[in-house]
């Protein structure tokens, strides 16, 4: 049984497109993250989400919105797609908002925009 | 804000030989410490985490750092190295309260063990 589960895991699309990313994680978790890894590996939070509850919102442009339409979900949606968005996007769980919870990742959705 | 330093982009080292990874942060405020692996084409998973305690932290595979307050590191170890732990190393802190158990990384530093 995968943990924390995204779809698709590779996404190409043209630029100005609109495009969605799913997660899920069946571990009973309350709290959920989305993160984007650049092309040098750099990993940046990007929003979480507690109880459905919007909880962190880094500097992320608008064009992306995520929605929690319950604890177990929480997608990525992107509006207007540009070349810098191309990247790998992972989601994550944990138990709870806490610090020091151990995160759990999924295995990543690879996004190419040309 | 936090952030954190992995001086060493790349470690080469030959297989059953010791390595050292190393993590250096900035925090203004009390932070957790964690050390993440990635395999390629992988998610990330938790090798360890540091609390509170022992400043000794022993992990999964036979990894363990130590936190070293004095100097804001938390470098990784391990007394021999295999083959199957050639993937991406990833240091982590993150605040102890008011940071909604956000994670800041380093950049990562790709292990490569070698016959």
């Amino acid at each position: 049984d995968t943990a924390v589960s995204q779809t698709p895991k590779y996404l190409v699309t043209q630029m100005g497109n609109d495009k969605s990313i799913k997660c899920e994680q069946n571990l009973g978790h309350d709290t959920m993250y989305w993160y984007k890894q650049d092309s040098k590996k750099f990993l940046k939070i990007m929003f979480s989400y507690n109880n459905k509850e919007l909880i962190i919102n880094e500097t992320v442009p608008n064009r992306f919105s995520p929605k929690s339409p319950d604890k177990a979900h929480l997608n990525l949606h992107i509006n207007s797609l540009e070349l810098g968005d191309s990247a790998v996007y992972f989601c994550a769980s944990s138990q709870d908002v806490i610090a020091g919870n151990t995160q759990y990742f999924g295995p990543g959705t690879r996004l190419t925009v040309l | 804000a936090q952030s954190v330093t992995q001086l060493d982009s790349q470690v080469p080292v030959f297989e059953e030989a010791p390595v050292e990874l190393r993590c250096n942060y900035s925090s203004s405020v009390s932070v957790y410490l964690f050390w993440y692996v990635q395999y390629p084409n992988q998610g990330l998973q938790l090798l360890l985490k540091y609390l509170s305690g022992s400043t000794l932290v022993k992990g999964i595979n036979g990894f363990e750092a130590e936190f070293n307050k004095s100097q804001t590191s938390f470098h990784l170890r391990k007394p021999s190295v295999h083959i199957s732990d050639t993937a991406e190393y990833f240091c982590a802190v993150s605040p102890v309260t008011g940071g909604g158990n956000k994670l800041t990384f380093g950049t990562g530093t790709q292990l490569k063990v070698e016959l």
